[in-house]
């Protein structure tokens, strides 16, 4: 298992255009978060998926958002009529979470967002 | 709500100790630290939990005070590969999603 893999790494987009990332988890995690982290911040959570439920959503996020993760394994991120601000780096996370006990999150290398 | 983290930056030479701080106004139940490098995706280094369990890297400690809804980070003896931006995440209950902080920006000189 090489960790958290993210696809494309990089991604320039016209204003207006449609994008998708893809999100592939380390193989046993059951929990998948995204991130979105600008130059010189924290990152951002946008929402997380506990298997294949969708359990929380940024209210930071607009509808031009949506989340996917069909099969509990992989995720995918839209963002839909791209702005100029959605511009960033977008990241995905993933941890093993059994019962209450909480354990860490490990991170993927991101996919960086350019819309032009 | 992000906590804030103090420092914003500190340079250091190498060898020498650096104290980071998160604070959060909220309760906590746990808080974790990154670190990340320009360019790479944050990588974890300790968790601490209320409670006072903790687990994480071997040469670097942490505590926290539930009380005080503070975390601070040691970096003792620091080597040029501690450099990078250091980010708390804090959470408020079980298995929460991390709320992450500012960052610490952290530059080791030989």
């Amino acid at each position: 298992d090489t960790g958290v893999s993210q696809d494309p790494r990089h991604k320039i987009t016209k204003r207006g255009q449609n994008v998708t990332f893809r999100c592939d988890p380390i193989s046993e995690h059951n929990r998948l978060y995204w991130y979105r982290q600008t130059l010189g911040q924290g990152p951002e959570f946008l929402t997380y998926f506990q298997n294949e439920a969708q359990l929380e959503k940024s209210r930071l996020l607009s509808d031009r958002f949506s989340a996917e993760r069909p099969k509990g394994s992989f995720s995918t991120l839209e963002i839909q009529r791209t702005e100029q601000g959605d511009s960033a780096m977008y990241l995905c996370a993933s941890s093993l979470v059994l019962s209450a006990l909480t354990t860490e999150a490990f991170f993927g290398q991101g996919t960086r967002l350019t819309v032009v | 709500q992000q906590p804030v983290q103090s420092p914003q930056a500190v340079i250091l030479r190498e060898g020498e100790d650096a104290v980071i701080n998160c604070s959060s106004s909220k309760a906590l139940y746990s808080v974790h630290w990154y670190r990340q490098k320009h360019g790479e995706a944050p990588v974890f280094l300790m968790i601490l939990l209320k409670g006072g369990e903790q687990k994480g890297h071997e040469k670097i400690s942490a505590s926290f005070n539930e009380k005080k809804q503070q975390s601070s980070l040691y970096l003792t003896a620091s080597q040029l590969s501690y450099s990078g931006t250091y980010f708390c995440g804090t959470a408020n209950f079980g298995n929460e999603k991390l709320t992450f902080g500012t960052g610490t920006r952290l530059t080791i000189i030989p």
